[in-house]
């Protein structure tokens, strides 16, 4: 599969604990956040995402806190299982007209059996 | 399926020999865009479209061409690859405006550039 990055900060949890899985943005003016999941050999995929006028957002399974004091995103995987292993990314966008988003370097989970 | 789908998979080429990298989504999205992925860096975007014939630069767009005839296809060019484009790219496309809406990749096209 693709490697998607070698010195990527890793965690690693055992399988049925809960993983957090952080991310400091740089823009203060960034209003969405995108979590997305990248498994190898693919493309990213969109996992939840959250406005700047939220503070939490649940998913399946995932939630999705956004600290703006701070700029500070994390994404909290309840009950992680194997097949959450996989590269994790934040994104910032600047304002909803803004055409880039700003992804951070990922962060790898393993999940231990 | 919904999918965005690009080709080739894998290319291995020599520097200054041109290549197109074709992108391609069913979802009848207005937005793609392309990145390149490099190792600490993260996604990086080169290039997005708003629409058929509406193309802009994003971060990272020198040494590549994009073209957006039809709404379908968004094509990556690279008129002279040199090996500081050895990367791994992505296409991705999105109904609305990056900024509000989900953004769907593709697989990935791993460019070796030697």
């Amino acid at each position: 599969g693709e490697s998607v990055g070698l010195h990527l900060p890793t965690l690693s949890v055992q399988e049925g604990d809960n993983s957090i899985i952080n991310c400091a943005y740089s823009n203060s003016a960034s209003d969405y956040f995108i979590w997305y999941k990248q498994e190898s050999g693919k493309g990213p995929q969109f996992i939840i995402d959250i406005r700047s006028n939220m503070d939490k957002r649940q998913g399946q399974r995932v939630t999705v806190l956004l600290n703006k004091t701070v700029k500070h995103l994390s994404l909290q995987i309840a009950a992680t299982q194997p097949g959450d292993s996989a590269v994790y990314f934040c994104a910032e966008n600047e304002d909803n007209y803004g055409q880039n988003f700003v992804f951070g370097p990922g962060t790898r989970l393993s999940v231990l059996p | 399926e919904a999918q965005v789908t690009q080709n080739p998979r894998y290319l291995i080429t020599v520097t200054g020999k041109k290549l197109t990298v074709t992108c391609s989504q069913n979802m009848n999205h207005e937005y793609m865009s392309w990145y390149r992925q490099d190792p600490g860096l993260g996604l990086r975007q080169i290039y997005y479209s708003m629409n058929v014939e509406v193309t802009d630069k994003g971060d990272v767009p020198e040494g590549y061409k994009v073209s957006r005839k039809e709404k379908r296809n968004f094509p990556l060019i690279l008129e002279s690859p040199s090996p500081n484009q050895t990367s791994l790219y992505f296409c991705a496309s999105s109904l609305l405006r990056a900024g509000t809406d989900t953004q769907y990749f593709g697989p990935g096209t791993r460019l070796t550039v030697l």
